[in-house]
């Protein structure tokens, strides 16, 4: 169990697109979901994180009006990059939190990632 | 945001040879997890510690942690060459809601 799946696990955009990606947990429900951004022969980056039915909270730096999320239900989170240019180029990974009672540790599931290039 | 450095940032040795990567961070923490990353691949999580263990093992896997230094070492014993990936520490905390966050890695180069 505790299974994340992203789509697109990889996607091509010209300049001045927006591209939305999906985050899936697929057999729990996640109340809360978190996007990480990973340049190349880097670490990743926390972006924002999501939880559902409420607003996301950005890490500093990230502008929300670009990078739009949504956690509309208990498995499914979207980021959308909207207006993407080539700094956007990166790998995007989602992780879902599956709160496993007071007494557990932060227990985190990753999705696979995806990758954007944007032309 | 970032918890702290790892070092070496890089490291090569041969087949069969031990590799130890160490991991610093800043904040208390509840636990602490390392990671292993394949060229362009996801995350595959290797090895939990929870901040009131020193030492725990898994296979090939040895993992320390020492809350008074805010450090880990992770120790891959008679490494293969298909150990060569990056491997990242990261930490986290029993507050509701919170991420896990990285430190910036160690990448692993075994040759046969």
């Amino acid at each position: 169990g505790a299974v994340v799946s992203q789509h697109p696990s990889w996607v091509i955009c010209k300049s001045g697109t927006s591209v939305k990606i999906e985050c899936r947990s697929l057999d729990f429900q996640a109340t809360t979901m978190f996007w990480y951004r990973q340049f190349p022969k880097q670490s990743l980056m926390l972006m924002a994180t999501s939880n559902e039915g409420s607003k996301a909270t950005y890490e500093q730096g990230v502008e929300k009006d670009k990078f739009l999320i949504n956690h509309a239900s208990l498995t499914l989170s979207t980021l959308t990059v909207t207006s993407a240019h080539p700094e956007d180029s990166s790998f995007y990974i989602c992780s879902a939190r599956r709160s496993a009672g007071a007494s557990s540790y932060n227990e985190q599931f990753f999705g696979p990632g995806t990758r954007l290039t944007v032309l | 945001s970032q918890q702290g450095e790892e070092d070496p940032q890089a490291l090569s040795i041969q087949e069969g040879e031990n590799a130890t990567m160490n991991c610093s961070y800043k904040t208390s923490i509840n636990n602490l997890q390392w990671y292993r990353q394949n060229s362009g691949r996801g995350l595959v999580h290797l090895i939990l510690i929870r901040s009131n263990e020193r030492e725990k093992h898994s296979g090939r896997l040895r993992v320390t942690l020492d809350t008074s230094k805010k450090s880990s070492s992770l120790l891959i014993t008679a490494s293969r060459a298909a150990d060569t990936a990056s491997y990242f520490c990261a930490t986290g905390t029993n507050q509701a809601g919170t991420a896990l966050i990285f430190g910036k890695g160690t990448t692993l180069s075994v040759s046969s």
